[in-house]
């Protein structure tokens, strides 16, 4: 069974300081992808970051990177000078290619202090 | 380019009422879900197409739920009779295409309150 799990139901960071929100794995698939998304209090799931499974580097998006660690089966994300805009509910999702849905973590509510 | 559109963003209705939720995904996109969140989790597949083929249904409550998406482009969902639980956000994505790599785009939502 594929699964993930976030095991940071919230976090405080001081504005401008970097932050990581933690994210493991578990599938068998020997192929899958790594996704992270960003829920604002308006709602909309917005896409963030992807990581493939047999990417060799790690994924970079912006201010966004992919910390993966695939023996660990963690897939962290990092987020670089952090932003008042940033505080919002982010979400850890996989999908693998034996079954297209997409899995997702409970999310980290992350909430960046001025 | 349009992102996916979905209406309306909030429904209130009394409980056994019936109500519907429209739609229309990023042009191109063959693959479209219909995902609820409840408060304070991660989303939840309802149905997953690819055209206008329903897929992906098994998580879908058959008995009060039905979904359709006619000619593969616009997609209802539709609740009756609705009941207390069914309160929620319910979110429509769509992708190219239905592959572990390919990232899906979300709409706004529409926030569904049952009293």
């Amino acid at each position: 069974a594929q699964k993930i799990t976030q095991t940071q139901p919230g976090m405080f960071v001081q504005e401008k300081e970097a932050v990581t929100l933690d994210c493991t794995y578990d599938t068998s698939d020997p192929s899958y992808g790594l996704f992270w998304y960003k829920q604002p209090s308006s709602g909309e799931m917005i896409f963030l970051i992807y990581q493939g499974s047999y990417d060799q580097q790690n994924a970079t998006e912006g201010r966004y990177s992919l910390n993966f660690q695939k023996a660990r089966k963690s897939a962290n994300l990092v987020i670089s000078a952090s932003q008042l805009g940033d505080s919002a509910m982010y979400f850890c999702a996989m999908r693998g290619d034996s079954n297209y849905q997409l899995i997702w973590g409970a999310g980290t509510k992350l909430i960046i202090k001025p | 380019e349009a992102g996916v559109v979905q209406s309306p963003r909030y429904k209130i209705i009394e409980k056994k009422q019936p109500v519907a939720f429209w739609c229309n995904p990023i042009s191109g996109h063959n693959t479209l879900y219909w995902y609820r969140q409840n408060l304070g989790q991660g989303p939840e597949l309802l149905i997953r197409y690819e055209n206008e083929e329903a897929v992906d249904d098994s998580q879908l409550p058959k008995d009060r739920f039905s979904a359709e998406r006619l000619k593969g482009v616009d997609s209802t969902l539709k609740i009756q009779p609705a009941e207390l639980g069914d309160s929620a956000v319910y979110l429509c994505a769509s992708s190219l295409d239905p592959g572990a790599r390919t990232e899906a785009f979300f709409g706004q939502g529409t926030r569904l309150t049952v009293v």
